[in-house]
């Protein structure tokens, strides 16, 4: 249980094209997943908090109009990196919030996204 | 926000036990705490979650004392493939509220043969 999926696993682009990335949370429901990027030899750094049905929450030094989040539903959210550029190459990560039937709720990692922009 | 503090790396061979502390020493009341594992270009995979004393399931156990303000990963037997990076991550594991995940460094643990 508690599987979350991201798709693509990785995507090539043009410097300018925009990329949508898609994270489903497989067997539970999520009313809050959570959108991390991460550089080669780095921790993972939080870049935004969704919430099904509500605007995301960015953190500081995030562009909130580059970054476009979407919470359509309680198991699909998705990150638009619009006119993407070089410096936007990184390792996409989403996670989700399981809710705790019998204790605590606890978060879940997608597989990552790798995305190049040439 | 609780703050997190690990070893940046540690070394250990093929059998033996490895514990990984975590110190966060402003931890909030109704915090929890989870560890997670990643490996190169993949996402962090859950390991284990709790909140005081002793947790163990079938691939490790967590120590937390009684402040609260560290808790030990403890891997059993550790073989090759446990090589990756660990995190702690501590925050509130109830519905709601401000939860904010924030990850520190992590531990970089490398198994030799």
């Amino acid at each position: 249980g508690a599987v979350v999926s991201q798709h693509p696993s990785w995507v090539i682009c043009k410097s300018g094209t925009s990329v949508k990335i898609e994270c489903r949370s497989l067997d539970f429901q999520a009313t809050t997943m959570f959108w991390y990027r991460q550089f080669p030899k780095q921790s993972l750094m939080l870049m935004a908090t969704s919430n099904e049905g509500s605007k995301a929450t960015y953190e500081q030094g995030v562009e909130k109009d580059k970054f476009l989040i979407n919470h359509a539903s309680l198991t699909l959210s998705t990150l638009t990196v619009t006119s993407a550029h070089p410096e936007d190459s990184s390792f996409y990560i989403c996670s989700a919030r399981s809710p705790g039937l019998a204790g605590p709720e606890t978060q879940y990692f997608g597989p990552g996204t790798r995305l190049l922009v040439l | 926000l609780a703050k997190t503090t690990q070893p940046i790396s540690m070394d250990s061979y093929e059998g033996q036990e490895v514990n990984i502390t975590c110190s966060h020493n402003n931890i909030a009341t109704n915090d929890y705490i989870t560890w997670y594992q990643q490996f190169p270009s993949q996402g962090p995979r859950f390991i284990i979650q709790g909140y005081k004393t002793k947790v163990t399931n079938e691939v490790a156990s967590l120590f937390i004392p009684a402040d609260r303000k560290s808790s030990t990963l403890s891997l059993p037997r550790v073989s090759l493939s446990d090589t990756a990076v660990y995190y702690c991550l501590v925050g509130d594991g109830g519905a709601g509220g401000s939860y904010i995940p924030t990850f520190g460094r992590g531990t970089s643990l490398i198994v030799h043969p």
